[in-house]
């Protein structure tokens, strides 16, 4: 079976422009979540969505948004972006959405660099 | 605020050797605990979790332990293997949300 997928794999970016990074689900999986990881840290969360309603969002600017789609697939935009948005995007699943029982699994990740 | 710490960015260990890994946290709340490894250029690929009502649990050779009166959790290798260097982070979660919250990670490597 085909693990979280994202694409594109790398992409670079001016400041002030705008990106829209992708990712597919593990079939099965209603829940994905977005996760920032810099440098030297551990992932940060981002978002959450499960059944395309946002469930929970982490300590970002208003320039970060998110939706799920009906196929449970999901889009992570970045508005107006700045140099300390470089940084690995992760997206990750899960069957349920909540419960460390039932785990997420990562995709590898968008590397996005902002120059 | 650092909920979740791993004080020790590197671990160096002999091969057939045993390979401890330190996690402490702070909330309370915390009903899920989590181990992660991450190889360069690829995400973190889950290993074991424990939830807050037991103190050990064991799949293979990894094995989690978790204080819940010292907020500490660990994680056992043994035998340790040149495969298992990776980066690890330790993850906590509460049962009603997906969101984890990670640790900066620990740096393991396995020498012959």
């Amino acid at each position: 079976d085909a693990g979280v997928t994202q694409s594109p794999t790398h992409l670079i970016k001016t400041r002030g422009q705008h990106v829209t990074l992708r990712c597919s689900p593990i079939s099965g999986h209603k829940s994905v979540s977005w996760y920032q990881q810099v440098l030297g840290q551990g992932p940060q969360f981002i978002f959450q969505y499960y059944e395309k309603e946002e469930r929970g969002r982490g300590n970002f600017p208003d320039r970060f948004s998110a939706r799920q789609f009906p196929n449970y697939s999901s889009e992570l935009n970045v508005n107006a972006l700045l140099l300390g948005d470089s940084a690995l995007y992760l997206c990750a699943s899960s069957l349920q959405g909540w419960g460390g029982d039932q785990p997420q699994h990562f995709g590898d990740g968008t590397r996005l660099s902002i120059l | 605020d650092q909920q979740v710490k791993q004080n020790s960015p590197s671990l160096s260990v002999q091969e057939g050797r045993i390979s401890i890994l330190n996690c402490d946290y702070t909330n309370s709340m915390f009903d899920y605990f989590l181990w992660y490894k991450k190889y360069p250029a690829e995400g973190p690929t889950f290993l074991i979790s424990i939830s807050s009502i037991k103190d050990k649990n064991e799949d293979g050779r990894f094995t989690v332990f978790l204080n819940k009166s010292a907020k500490h959790l660990s994680l056992h290798i043994v035998p340790s293997q040149p495969g298992d260097s990776a980066v690890y982070f330790c993850a906590a979660s509460s049962s009603s949300t997906d969101k984890l919250i990670f640790g900066t990670g620990t740096r393991l490597q396995v020498f012959p």
